[in-house]
């Protein structure tokens, strides 16, 4: 079975673009994760979806930031006007399950990589 | 407010030794869930083992076992007989049930290099 996937794996853009990054959950997950990973560094948590509801965004680090998942699956992360410091790893998970102690699976993530 | 301490940053071993990973989190939660990811020089995050808290058995799968420690905090992850294919950066992490349950709290990594 396919895991989670994600495009562009790469991304260039120039301080002030806009960019979206995309994320296939694998098929039937419920909850969809986006995490920011800058270099040499964890995965630091961005949102979380409930099939297409937003349930939390509290690791979104500015309102340049927005994501959605409007029919339940596909996700797509958007960052607004990029800064520098928007240069990271940005990694996509997915879970069958709703709880704390479901196992999140990882996309291989897009690196973002503003000039 | 959770939190998760990888202290080792890098460690080299030769192949064949033993090597430990160590894991200290922190949390006000009693119930909670501890995590190991492996990532490779690809960047997917590989899911290891989760335990939970009430749950202190030590748990061993092949050559990797998990030393799971309440009084101290402490989830450190053992490799035996490490292989060059067990370099890469070894994450911990920390899902709250109450305090933080939708999201995962990693530590900063430990990036381990194993050479012939």
């Amino acid at each position: 079975g396919a895991g989670v996937s994600q495009s562009p794996r790469y991304k260039v853009a120039k301080r002030g673009q806009d960019v979206a990054l995309r994320c296939d959950p694998i098929s039937g997950h419920v909850s969809l994760f986006w995490y920011q990973q800058a270099l040499g560094q964890g995965p630091e948590f961005l949102t979380y979806f409930q099939n297409e509801a937003q349930l939390d965004k509290s690791g979104l680090p500015s309102d340049r930031f927005f994501a959605e998942r409007p029919e339940g699956s596909v996700s797509t992360l958007k960052i607004q006007r990029t800064q520098k410091e928007d240069s990271a790893v940005y990694l996509c998970a997915s879970s069958q399950d709703r709880g704390p102690s479901r196992v999140q699976f990882f996309g291989p993530g897009t690196r973002l990589t503003v000039l | 407010a959770q939190k998760v301490t990888q202290a080792q940053t890098e460690i080299s071993v030769v192949e064949k030794e033993d090597v430990t990973l160590d894991c200290v989190y922190e949390t006000r939660d009693t119930t909670y869930y501890l995590f190991w990811y492996k990532q490779p020089p690809s960047g997917e995050l590989v899911f290891l083992i989760r335990r939970n808290s009430f749950d202190e058995q030590n748990e061993i799968s092949g050559r990797y076992s998990w030393n799971f420690q309440k009084s101290t905090s402490s989830f450190n992850f053992t490799i035996t007989a490490s292989q060059v294919v067990d370099s890469a950066v070894y994450f911990c992490a920390l899902s709250e049930a109450e305090g933080g349950g939708n999201k995962l709290t990693f530590g900063t990594g430990t990036q381990l290099k194993v050479e012939l």
